[in-house]
This record gives C-alpha cells, structure tokens and sequence, in this order.
C-alpha cells in the first residue's frame, strides 16, 4: 500500500550543490507532479508530466529539471541549489477521468522531502 | 492573481460544533473542486471533491457545498473532533486538466 513515495525525507545542501529527487507511484497513475509548500504560499506546481515521456512546466519551474523515466517514476533536480530553493517538495499522481458532463484530476501526494539550502 | 482563495488563515471551533471552512474561486471555467488535508509533516491527502454538475456531495461527517452563480464552495465538518485539526486546502481545476490550482489554505484548530 505505497501510493506515492519521495526520497530523501530530509536534505540539506550547500548554495550551488546539486541533487535530485526521486518520486516513485505504484498506483498506475499517467500524471505525476511536483509541489512546493512555502509558509503563507500553498502548493505551488514546479513541473509535471501528463504520460510517460512528456513534461511541462508549472507555475515555479525556474531553477529545476525533472525526468520522467517511466510510467512509474519522476525526479527533480536542482541543478545549482540556492537559498529559496528551500521549501518542503512533494511529489503526486493522479488518473484523469473523462465521463458526459463530467471529468475531472484527483491528485495524490506522497509524504513530502524537506531541503534546506544554506 | 490567485484564482483560488481561501480568506481565512485560521479557524478555532469547539469539539462537537460545525466547522465551515470556505473557499472562492475566480475562474468560472473551473468544473471540479477537491479539499485536501494535511497534518504537520505529512503530505496532503484527498479528502472530498465535486463535480459542477451537482451542487453537494457528502461523505461522512464531511459535505462540499457548491455555489457556482457565487464561484463559492465550503466545506463543513460535522460534528468537528479534535483529530480534524489540521490545514485544509481548497483546489480546483478545468476540463479534466492535469493541473490543479490550490489556495493558500486554511489552519483549523478544533478544542476539546
């Protein structure tokens, strides 16, 4: 019963490091998302990807990648770590359904990766 | 320019009271709405959506009311328990999109 699991929980990383994180869903879900949660801002979307091999950016994507390297997993990666990039990550996924007059994206987060950039 | 707001920060209610969490939204293209849950530490879970096409949808002690001509939707919680303390955050999203748009989220604080 995983659904969606991060790593690592925790991070702290120097000014200018890199690193990925790393998102798995066994759900079977096409869609997977990256937040952000910043206090007073909610969730904000970095970058996501509608099906395997395709991604688009979100609202805050400057300053990461990402790579959907199968159905089942989607990474982050901060190339150039900076102090704003601290900020609680979490991945998703979700299954759009279509149906006559109805559709709609139930999206299902996984437990979130701190990072503290310093 | 947010398009989902939730106008209250916080909310306090007494155990066994009705909690009212609200949230509006600006886009009336939007056609499904969703409330999650989250706990310190823990990711947000799903916790009730509804489609535009219905104007309530229970599950529960939680019901989602949904006021289109108001681009209004609230969340009630009945009868509140101290276990429901938590941030509640509000969504939305257009034509069966991937992306949802969320608001900033409300802190409720339920006292036994």
């Amino acid at each position: 019963n995983a659904g969606v699991t991060q790593t690592p929980k925790f991070q702290v990383l120097k000014t200018g490091q890199s690193m990925t994180l790393q998102c798995a869903q066994d759900m079977n879900h096409n869609s997977m998302y990256w937040y952000r949660q910043d206090p007073g801002m909610g969730l904000r979307l970095i970058y996501y990807s509608a099906s395997e091999g395709t991604t688009d950016k979100g609202e805050v994507p400057n300053g990461y990648n990402v790579s959907r390297l199968n159905k089942r997993e989607f990474s982050l990666r901060l190339e150039s770590a900076a102090p704003s990039q601290t900020s609680v990550y979490f991945c998703a996924s979700s299954v759009v359904f279509y149906a006559p007059r109805l559709s709609g994206n139930t999206i299902y987060f996984g437990e979130g990766s701190w990072l503290t950039v310093v | 320019d947010q398009q989902v707001k939730q106008n209250s920060p916080s909310l306090s209610v007494q155990e066994g009271r009705i909690s009212i969490l609200n949230c509006d939204y600006t886009n009336s293209m939007f056609d499904y709405f969703l409330w999650y849950k989250k706990y310190p530490a823990e990711g947000p879970t799903f916790l009730i959506s509804i489609s535009s096409i219905k104007d309530k949808n229970e599950d529960g002690r939680f019901t989602v009311f949904l006021n289109k001509s108001a681009k209004h939707l609230s969340l009630h919680i009945v009868p509140s328990q101290p276990g429901d303390s938590a941030v509640y955050f509000c969504a939305a999203s257009k034509g069966g999109s991937e992306k949802l748009v969320f608001g900033k989220g409300t802190k409720l604080t339920v006292n036994p």
